[in-house]
């Protein structure tokens, strides 16, 4: 079946800089991946959608791209500012409305 | 207004009683879901209806019931709570799409129900 995977150890970064996280899927390619983000004590929030055949999709600050040769997508966050920090989910299509979540990353941007 | 609602923000119990938590979406919606996030805070499917039809389904105990009286509400019974149910529960929902009823993107959530069993 598949699997999404992040790297479950936390981010730390400078503010200002940019900030990389990553995402693989073990299995098949989705149709498409998606990103959210969640702060604590919160529901997970929409940010960003790649579909298979886009490279890349921008948003503001944010950059998202889909490598289906490496089975990855990375997120970009240019500039970053400590309000940034919060917890970084990646999830796949699924497809039949099973979307299926990454375990996400934790960025801490230091001012 | 909240899109997507949920109640009780935190609910505290003994083991072995019943208890319900509600969810209420206003964004005209077909699809609810019922995800659960653990200690580990990794967000599970457990539930997803569409138009008021049970579609997923994933392993979950039958201690666990949704009920979907309209496509803007479904609400999660839970029965003989167990230690193992103590996590957090959170409601989503999202638009079908033009390809399909069972295709489907960009989910909102609620805010989330703190479970904790006693």
């Amino acid at each position: 079946s598949q699997k999404i995977e992040q790297n479950s150890e936390a981010l730390n970064i400078q503010e200002g800089k940019t900030a990389t996280l990553t995402c693989n899927y073990t299995n098949y390619s989705p149709a498409y991946l998606q990103w959210y983000r969640q702060d604590p004590g919160r529901g997970p929030v929409f940010l960003l959608l790649i579909r298979e055949n886009e490279k890349e999709k921008r948003k503001e600050r944010l950059k998202v791209t889909f490598d289906t040769t490496l089975k990855q997508s990375l997120f970009h966050i240019t500039a970053s500012q400590p309000a940034d920090s919060a917890t970084y989910l990646c999830a796949d299509s699924g497809g039949y409305q099973k979307v299926t979540f990454g375990i996400g990353t934790k960025l801490q941007v230091i001012p | 207004d909240t899109a997507v609602s949920q109640t009780p923000k935190y609910l505290v119990t003994q083991m072995g009683n019943d208890k319900s938590i509600k969810c209420e979406q206003n964004l005209g919606h077909d699809t609810m879901y019922w995800y659960k996030q653990d200690s580990k805070k990794f967000l599970k499917i457990m539930f997803s209806y569409n138009n008021k039809e049970l579609i997923i389904n994933e392993t979950v105990p039958n201690r666990f019931s949704p009920k979907s009286p309209d496509k803007a509400h479904l609400n999660l019974h839970i029965n003989s709570l167990e230690l193992g149910d103590s996590a957090v529960y959170f409601c989503a929902s999202s638009q079908d799409l033009e390809t399909g009823p069972l295709t489907n993107e960009k989910l909102f959530f609620g805010s989330g129900t703190q479970l904790s069993v006693l």
